[in-house]
């Protein structure tokens, strides 16, 4: 069974662009979720959707916006680029509510 | 909401000795429990979990946790470490009620030959 896969694997940005990372799930999984991973802040929780809808949300500007497709891939958007943007962004699935996640390799965004 | 506290940021130990990684929670209500591990440039593969039933949980690369409902504990242990031990250690919460995890900070493991 393939992993969670996360596309692309590296970005470099400048200040003020936006930016959309994708996330495929394993098969059969419905939840996706979204962390932004920097040294200083750990893992922080950015959104979680469940057959297209968003779940629950952690505590990020409006900048930050996600949305779940009916084949369970979810993408996020990051919109006027900052330069603390710069982190890894860590996606994960999972069957439902209470199962493990499962993470991909994640995405290293550079902002310059 | 929860937090979990993961004591230690960094931790050190000789190769061959134990390991343990500190994790507590703030939940009065027992909640799910995870330990994850992060190799450099890949995300978080999951070593065990604890849902329900014995507390002592033993999952993968020699690892066990063990539940303590009374300390709000799950601590994370290795009777003897490897050089190939050395990660990024996550300690996480998901509410029984919830659809959220809660991550600790995480704690670099370092093995010294």
């Amino acid at each position: 069974k393939a992993g969670v896969t996360q596309t692309p694997r590296y970005l470099i940005k400048t200040r003020g662009q936006q930016v959309t990372l994708s996330c495929s799930p394993i098969s059969g999984h419905r939840s996706v979720s979204w962390y932004q991973q920097t040294p200083g802040q750990g893992l922080q929780f950015l959104f979680e959707y469940f057959s297209e809808t968003q779940r629950n949300k952690g505590n990020f500007p409006g900048r930050f916006s996600g949305r779940q497709f009916s084949n369970s891939r979810s993408e996020m958007n990051v919109s006027t680029l900052e330069l603390g943007d710069s982190a890894l962004y860590l996606c994960a699935s999972a069957l439902g509510a209470l199962n493990e996640q499962f993470f991909g390799p994640g995405t290293r965004l550079t902002v310059l | 909401a929860q937090s979990v506290t993961q004591l230690g940021s960094h931790v050190s130990v000789s190769e061959g000795a134990l390991v343990l990684l500190r994790c507590n929670y703030s939940s009065s209500v027992p909640p799910y429990l995870f330990w994850y591990v992060q190799y450099p440039n890949q995300g978080l593969q999951l070593l065990l979990k604890y849902t329900t039933g014995a507390t002592l949980v033993k999952g993968i690369n020699g690892f066990e946790a063990e539940f303590k409902k009374s300390e709000t504990s799950f601590h994370l242990t290795k009777p003897s470490a490897h050089m190939s031990d050395a990660a990024e250690y996550f300690c996480a919460v998901s509410e029984v009620s919830g659809n959220q995890f809660y991550f600790g900070t995480g704690t670099s493991l370092t093995v010294i030959p």
